[in-house]
């Protein structure tokens, strides 16, 4: 498949716990983002990556948020001693190159905090 | 205030009615608009993408930019039950990256 890929599609956790979401851009796409959508919102942006290195993590809503992304390629975002509140889909997009070209957005990880 | 205010719906139309879908913003260095349609448990797909004001059309969908009035909008002709799923508006400053700063969306049902 050439899409973004997503994992995993679901996640259930106890607060408090860890966890990590991955994400593969599609294949020679420099551009990836993390953005998050809560129940019948918008999506709010996170992260932008351009290559292995983050010009912009305004959107990160804490310190228990961090993102690694290597080379061009997979990309992991984490959540720390997660809270009920990050309840959301985590959305992943690429973008061949970082201004003016579309994004194409993964499925999303659905992630529910109990 | 939010930076783009859309309607969030839902939105209920006949098969064949004509939909239009809206948002309005703030920012007016924002010089791309974009609209992404997102079906249940998926990711938000392109469907409309329009640098600064004027119409695009593409079969049966059509998006317009009024910077004047900074109001943006997508019509929907010919409507089909295939169509049913929520509207994203989205926008972007030039000369960076795809920050977007989407809509809440607006949920659109067309029943045959």
């Amino acid at each position: 498949g050439a899409g973004v890929s997503q994992s995993p599609s679901n996640k259930v956790t106890e607060k408090g716990k860890d966890v990590e979401l991955r994400c593969d851009p599609i294949s020679g796409h420099t551009a990836l983002y993390w953005y998050r959508q809560r129940l019948g919102q918008g999506l709010e942006f996170l992260i932008y990556f351009q290559g292995n290195s983050a010009p912009d993590k305004s959107g990160l809503p804490s310190d228990r948020f961090s993102a690694e992304r290597t080379g061009e390629s997979v990309s992991t975002l984490t959540i720390q001693r997660t809270q009920q509140e990050d309840s959301a889909v985590y959305l992943c997009a690429s973008s061949y190159k970082g201004s003016d070209s579309p994004l194409h957005f993964g499925n999303g990880t659905r992630l529910t905090v109990t | 205030q939010k930076e783009v205010e859309q309607d969030p719906g839902p939105l209920s139309v006949p098969e064949g009615a004509i939909v239009s879908l809206n948002c309005t913003y703030s920012n007016s260095a924002f010089q791309y608009f974009m609209w992404y349609r997102q079906y249940s448990r998926k990711g938000p797909e392109l469907l409309m993408y329009t640098y600064s004001s004027g119409n695009k059309e593409d079969g049966r969908f059509t998006a317009q930019v009024d910077k004047s009035s900074k109001y943006i909008s997508l019509f929907i002709r010919d409507s089909q039950p295939s169509d049913s799923a929520t509207y994203l508006c989205a926008m972007n400053s030039p000369g960076g990256y795809n920050k977007l700063i989407f809509g809440a969306g607006t949920r659109l049902a067309v029943h045959p």
